[in-house]
């Protein structure tokens, strides 16, 4: 399995620009997460899936913010429009379960908004 | 509730040495504690994990110390090597997503 697959790995926008990050979990995981990556904050849960459906988005920070996964194989992390506060490592995982199960983390989206 | 404070921030440790690493939580509804491991330019990656019906749990050089009534658990890596610098992050979850410690950033030198 070639783990968790994560797109572009760096991306530099300039602000007000609509930004995508797509994320293809491991086949037969069932949960995924977004994360986002700051040297402040840390890791922080932005949205998770579980069979496909959103089932917390308390994390994503305003409704610039927004989370797809149409199929079990594909989801995206969308932000419009961007800003330079949202410049971060943005990282997809995935698991077999919401919490007591090991994730599988992606290598990352390095978001640069100018 | 949902926070878990990890320390320190930084470390640097002699080869050959041991690190130590702790982490503390609240929700005492947590039961499942793993350690990731993130070298620069890559996403983290499980380490070692340990449920709070045991108070240790060893993998090779890296052991989990685990403190049901402090509400703390450690990690230590033994014979640490260059190898093992890389920023080290402690989690704890129940059936929610996992929550993160800021991480501590471990430096091993010769």
């Amino acid at each position: 399995d070639a783990g968790v697959i994560q797109s572009p790995r760096h991306e530099v926008t300039e602000m007000g620009q609509e930004v995508t990050l797509r994320c293809k979990p491991i086949s037969g995981h069932n949960s995924l997460f977004w994360y986002r990556q700051t040297m402040m904050r840390g890791l922080e849960l932005l949205i998770y899936f579980n069979n496909n459906v959103p089932i917390d988005d308390s994390g994503m920070p305003e409704d610039r913010f927004s989370a797809k996964m149409p199929n079990a194989s594909f989801s995206t992390l969308k932000i419009q429009p961007s800003e330079p506060r949202d410049s971060a490592v943005y990282f997809c995982a995935s698991s077999l379960s919401r919490g007591t199960h090991g994730y599988t983390f992606g290598s990352g989206t390095r978001l640069t908004v100018v | 509730q949902q926070q878990v404070k990890q320390s320190p921030q930084s470390l640097i440790v002699q080869k050959g040495g041991i690190s130590i690493i702790n982490c503390a939580y609240e929700n005492t509804a947590f039961d499942y504690f793993p350690w990731y491991q993130q070298f620069p330019g890559k996403g983290p990656a499980l380490l070692i994990a340990i449920r709070p019906d045991v108070s240790e749990k060893k993998e090779g050089r890296f052991t989990i110390s685990f403190n049901k009534s402090a509400k703390q658990f450690s990690l230590h890596i033994m014979d640490s090597q260059p190898g093992d610098s890389a920023t080290y992050f402690c989690a704890a979850s129940t059936r929610t997503p996992l929550v993160f410690g800021k991480g501590t950033r471990l430096s091993v030198i010769a």
